[in-house]
């Protein structure tokens, strides 16, 4: 059984960097495209970007000057920084696998809240 | 970007109904096409993914049509555990998007 579970400090100070990892088990990174969503409270869901098996990325314009997405193979696991905080990254965060054809999010994380607040 | 555009934003049905959700594309999509069923402080769970295609486990009360950039949900025989929102999200184009949400409600 594939579980994903996100990891991080739950309040970072704006301007400051938002660091967080995502665990996985019953499945290996190596094999399968990873992505990074984000949902604010009473909100839509937002796609950050995507982390493939090679280790190259997309991240969505919105976020690209700010945010990097990472594997780590011997750990099993995706992280996800984003630089320069503001309110508005407030938001519940969630890692999720992609299906193999890259067509949608079929396992998801229970996710993380992180606020930004001083 | 490509915009999804849900209706209806909300809908009151009740335990036995048939209830379709649409979303509308900016964009041709072809199929590329998901929608996912939230329930509250949970994470959002893949029900269809190429339009019409199942995920399995997803019960097959749930079903997807369309191509190109109008698509709906339907769900038959509405059961107690689908109160919940609804997302539409396209995969045709970076950066990937999602439609508003639909809340099914009693």
């Amino acid at each position: 059984q594939v579980q994903l579970q996100e990891s991080g400090p739950g309040l970072v100070k704006p301007s400051e960097t938002l660091s967080l990892t995502c665990a996985v088990s019953g499945a290996s990174i190596r094999s399968y495209t990873w992505s990074w969503i984000r949902q604010p409270a009473g909100k839509g869901l937002e796609w950050i970007g995507r982390v493939y098996t090679s280790g190259s990325t997309n991240y969505n314009p919105s976020l690209k000057t700010r945010v990097t997405l990472s594997t780590d193979p011997s750990k099993n696991q995706l992280s996800l920084k984003l630089t320069s905080v503001t309110a508005a990254d407030t938001a519940v965060y969630y890692c999720a696998r992609d299906r193999e054809a890259r067509d949608a999010f079929e396992i998801w994380g229970q996710g993380t809240m992180v606020s930004v607040s001083s | 970007d490509i915009q999804m555009t849900q209706s209806p934003s909300s809908v009151s049905a009740s335990v036995g109904d048939r209830v379709t959700i649409t979303c509308r594309a900016s964009q041709g999509l072809s199929t590329w096409l998901a929608w996912y069923q939230q329930k509250p402080g949970k994470a959002p769970n893949l029900l269809i993914y190429g339009a019409s295609n199942l995920q399995s486990g997803a019960p097959s009360r749930f079903s997807g049509s369309g191509s190109g950039t109008d698509f709906s949900l339907t769900i038959t025989n509405l059961q107690p555990e689908d109160f919940a929102t609804y997302y539409c999200q396209q995969a045709n184009n970076f950066p990937f998007t999602f439609g508003g949400g639909t809340k099914v409600e009693i």
